[in-house]
């Protein structure tokens, strides 16, 4: 099955700005794999942010977006806050499967 | 209010079995794919099983293949997780979500709270 990978980690600033990516072991990531993104903090379940690359649901803030870039989805964060101190994870379609990335841990600092 | 509640976790011993349930509620339940997903403590998560609106359809991650079943019965709004030959590396916490309709690739949506499953001996 395929293998989808996220950076480990990522370090922002209050205020500013990250991209974080999703790369798939089969080549370049397609809208083919609609690609979504959650959040997730300690001790809680998942929240999805973003569906089929770059569509938010109906509580995910104004400040994220999704996209793809250089073969990859991304997820990118303007304006950072501090409760968005989270790790995120991506997901791609496999066929009828789905396959989760490894995560990426973000600190806001 | 979309609601996912999982129950049936526990302590099994390697090589035993054990079902999960999910009992849904605040959405028409027959309309979606549903899925599985699970979290190993300290780790990431993985996408386990789903199952299609009519149970027709199935897909499994490799892990799991020909031990766990995943099955629904939509006349009770419920999902069920049937795990048997467990081992030490299905201890993890697992999340019933709600995976997707036929019309969208809106997926894993609302996630329940998670059930802990734990194979020690």
């Amino acid at each position: 099955q395929t293998v989808v990978t996220q950076e480990p980690s990522l370090t922002v600033s209050p205020g500013g700005t990250v991209t974080l990516t999703c790369a798939s072991s089969t080549g370049a990531v397609t809208s083919g794999h609609y690609p979504n993104w959650f959040q997730q903090k300690p001790g809680q379940a998942p929240r999805a942010l973003i569906y089929t690359t770059s569509n938010k649901h109906s509580w995910t803030p104004a400040r994220f977006s999704g996209s793809l870039l250089g073969g990859k989805a991304a997820l990118t964060l303007s304006g950072v806050q501090p409760e968005d101190e989270a790790d995120y994870y991506c997901l791609l379609y496999d066929g009828g499967a789905r396959v989760f990335g490894g995560g990426t841990k973000l600190t806001v600092l | 209010e979309v609601q996912l509640v999982e129950s049936g976790g526990g302590l099994v011993q390697p090589g035993g079995s054990l079902r999960l349930s999910c009992a849904a509620s605040g959405f028409t339940f027959s309309s979606y794919w549903m899925s599985w997903v699970r979290q190993a403590p300290g780790k990431g998560l993985e996408w386990v099983a789903n199952i299609k609106q009519d149970g027709s359809e199935k897909y499994y991650v490799d892990s799991v293949k020909g031990r766990f079943t995943i099955s629904r019965d939509n006349a009770k709004n419920s999902l069920y997780l049937q795990m048997n030959s467990l081992r030490a590396e299905d201890t993890a916490v697992y999340y019933c979500a709600r995976d997707r309709p036929s019309t969208s690739f809106k997926v894993l949506d609302y996630w329940g709270q998670g059930t802990l499953v734990a194979v020690s001996s």
